[in-house]
């Protein structure tokens, strides 16, 4: 069973601090990562894609990809009160054609 | 607005019902999705078509059938709703079928069956 594990949270950060959410994944041969963020009520948005080892940088965002160790994060600076949302990490089904999905990991920033 | 719209975006039915929630997707992308999101929020695939082709058809009860008229809409019939079936039903698409790309979702269809 390929999965993708996020801890739930929820995880508070104090407004200005950086918060860093991580997420591991089973399938080696998955080539494509992404964070989505979804604020309580709505869809999810995608906010971050990754596709190689190393840093993504946009805005207060940066994506880090590991694939050595199956570890995607993403880091967001400056946390702002309207950061506050579940962010749901997904990878590329290696040998499908889906997403697996993360359960998400809930942030709240703290004013 | 270019989007993945879905209607309607509130269903709320007894149990026994049929119904339906349509959407539509002006992005030109090949590959529209059914996901299923429970109370927990965890996000479960239902159905993926590419270009009207199904591809994915995950174990979900013979009461859900998805129809595509054309690659730009992916409609889904539920007959004699459940209890169960109460969910938040989105609709996702993606430029190709890989799934290399992300999806664009839809805004939601949240059903409440009593």
């Amino acid at each position: 069973q390929k999965e993708v594990e996020q801890n739930s949270g929820p995880l508070s950060v104090p407004e200005g601090a950086i918060a860093s959410l991580n997420c591991t994944y089973s399938d080696r041969g998955s080539q494509s990562f992404f964070w989505y963020r979804q604020y309580s009520g709505k869809s999810p948005e995608l906010i971050m894609s990754i596709y190689s080892n190393g840093d993504k940088e946009d805005g207060r965002f940066t994506a880090q990809l590991n694939k050595a160790s199956q570890y995607v994060s993403l880091l967001i600076r400056d946390s702002q009160p309207s950061d506050s949302a579940t962010y749901l990490c997904a990878v590329n089904d290696g040998s499908n054609y889906q997403l697996i999905w993360g359960a998400g990991t809930k942030l709240i920033i703290k004013p | 607005d270019t989007a993945v719209s879905q209607t309607p975006k509130y269903l709320v039915t007894q149990m026994g019902n049929d119904k339906s929630i349509k959407c539509e997707q002006n992005l030109g992308h090949d590959t529209m999705y059914w996901y299923k999101q429970d109370s927990k929020k965890f996000l479960k695939i239902m159905f993926s078509y590419n270009n009207k082709e199904l591809i994915i058809n995950e174990t979900v009860p013979n009461r859900f059938s998805p129809k595509s008229p054309d690659k730009a809409h992916l409609n889904l019939h539920i007959n004699s709703l459940e209890l169960g079936d109460s969910a938040v039903y989105f609709c996702a698409s993606s430029p190709t079928i890989g799934a290399g790309d992300g999806y664009t979702f839809g805004s939601g269809t949240r059903l409440t069956v009593v």
